[in-house]
């Protein structure tokens, strides 16, 4: 079956720090891939994604891309900002199961 | 309001009880679906819907009831509410299907803090 894997968390960084948040999966085929981000008392929002390998998936300065060889769709961005705190889940999908990872709580300072 | 809505949204109860825990969507959408979260398993599919009287079960059904008289409504009941059902309850509809390879996006509500004593 489908899993996914994300680094452990929490990650903490002060403000303007480079993040990277790791996420590998395995699935039958090619699937899609996601990034969801959970802010403090909200829902899941989807923050981007990628349907194809090496697609490069953006949005609010974050970025991710699918590659294939490594099975992998890391999450970056290059300067948190203290309003970038929440969990940060990766997903694969694929024609009938959307699979979640466990989450990693990004917490940032000033 | 518009978009995706719970409730309530804590809801303490005790053992053997009968829960219902409340979604209600203003798009429109075909799809429902309920997860639940706990720490360590991300996130875990307990029933979908793709239409109104169409439902089918998710990875962890057991223990649960849903029902869909109406689009915008998709109610999950705990029939005999037990400890391990103490979770957050996350429900999301979505526009276009089930197929995610498309890169649909699925649209959350804010979720149900359910503690079971």
């Amino acid at each position: 079956g489908n899993s996914v894997t994300q680094m452990e968390g929490p990650v903490t960084l002060s403000e303007e720090a480079f993040l990277t948040i790791n996420c590998t999966y395995t699935a039958t085929g090619y699937p899609s891939l996601f990034w969801y981000v959970q802010y403090p008392g909200e829902g899941l929002q989807l923050l981007l994604k990628a349907t194809k390998a090496d697609d490069k998936g953006s949005n609010k300065g974050f970025e991710a891309t699918y590659r294939k060889e490594t099975t992998s769709f890391h999450l970056e961005k290059g300067s948190v900002q203290v309003s970038d705190s929440a969990v940060y889940f990766c997903s694969t999908g694929t024609a009938s199961k959307l699979t979640f990872g466990t989450g990693t709580r990004l917490q940032v300072t000033l | 309001d518009a978009g995706i809505t719970q409730s309530p949204r804590y809801k303490i109860t005790e053992t053997g009880r009968q829960v219902t825990l409340m979604c209600h969507q203003t798009w429109s959408h075909s799809y429902m679906f309920w997860y639940r979260q706990d720490l360590g398993h991300g996130l875990r599919l307990i029933y979908y819907s793709a239409a109104a009287d169409i439902t089918d079960k998710g990875e962890v059904p057991d223990g649960y009831v849903v029902s869909r008289s109406k689009t915008e409504n998709f109610p999950l009941t705990l029939e005999s509410a037990t400890r391990s059902q103490t979770s957050v309850y996350f429900c999301a509809s979505s526009e276009s299907g089930y197929n995610w390879l498309k890169g649909d996006e699925q649209y959350f509500g804010p979720g149900t803090r359910l503690t079971v004593t």
